[in-house]
């Protein structure tokens, strides 16, 4: 069975970094493309950016809204993927998703960031 | 970057058919944009319903459908269900980066 959990959510103040984590299971991890959404309060799903499976070179593509502010990178060992988020702003809260394929999803970890 | 719309919000009676869209401000969408749907319950992970157009996963109810149409994405339930009540997303992707509509709230009534 696909799961994926996330983790790493909380309370962070404006300016602040985060590392959220998803960890994989239940499939071969190493060529799956990943990928990152978020919903803010009352806000629709926004894509954040993947990273693509190694067979892909595992490289990265972001969302213009979060390109050099976020980091999407991912450990093939641990099955993992990670979402570091820099300068943080307030209106980065929300709930963040990390996918497989954008077919299966994580049940989500929630960011709040204020002062 | 590009704008994906949809309607903000649809009616549907229970058993009806209803056609949600979606559509992008750069021209017409089509196949090489993989348009995917999902659905979108409150308290839920997103649900995924359509990817690359028309194909179907397999928890995917055989009454919705994704198509294009009129130069747009589709997804078309036929005989909604009280539980098809959602918001539905589309997502769009443009060469490296992908854009999600701003959602279509469904309600069955």
């Amino acid at each position: 069975e696909v799961q994926l959990v996330e983790s790493g959510g909380g309370l962070i103040k404006p300016g602040g970094s985060l590392r959220l984590s998803c960890a994989a299971s239940g499939f071969t991890f190493i060529n799956v493309w990943m990928t990152w959404v978020r919903q803010a309060p009352g806000k629709g799903l926004e894509w954040l950016g993947r990273v693509k499976g190694r067979a892909h070179g595992g490289t990265t593509d972001y969302a213009e809204s979060v390109r050099g502010r976020f980091t999407i990178s991912r450990d093939d060992s641990k099955n993992m993927v990670f979402l570091q988020m820099d300068s943080l702003k307030s209106e980065d809260t929300a709930v963040y998703y990390c996918s497989r394929d954008l077919h299966y999803w994580g049940q989500g970890t929630l960011v709040t960031v204020s002062s | 970057q590009a704008v994906v719309t949809q309607e903000p919000s649809l009616t549907v009676s229970p058993g009806g058919t209803v056609t949600l869209t979606c559509g992008s401000s750069i021209g017409a969408v089509t196949s090489d944009q993989y348009p995917c749907w999902f659905q979108r319950k409150p308290g839920q992970a997103p649900r995924t319903l359509i990817y690359d157009t028309n194909n179907k996963l397999s928890w995917t109810p055989a009454r919705f459908s994704g198509s294009l149409l009129g130069g747009k994405g589709a997804l078309t339930l036929s005989g909604a269900q009280p539980e098809d009540e959602a918001e539905y997303y589309c997502l769009l992707s443009y060469s490296d980066v992908r854009v999600f509509g701003g959602g279509t709230k469904l309600t069955v009534l």
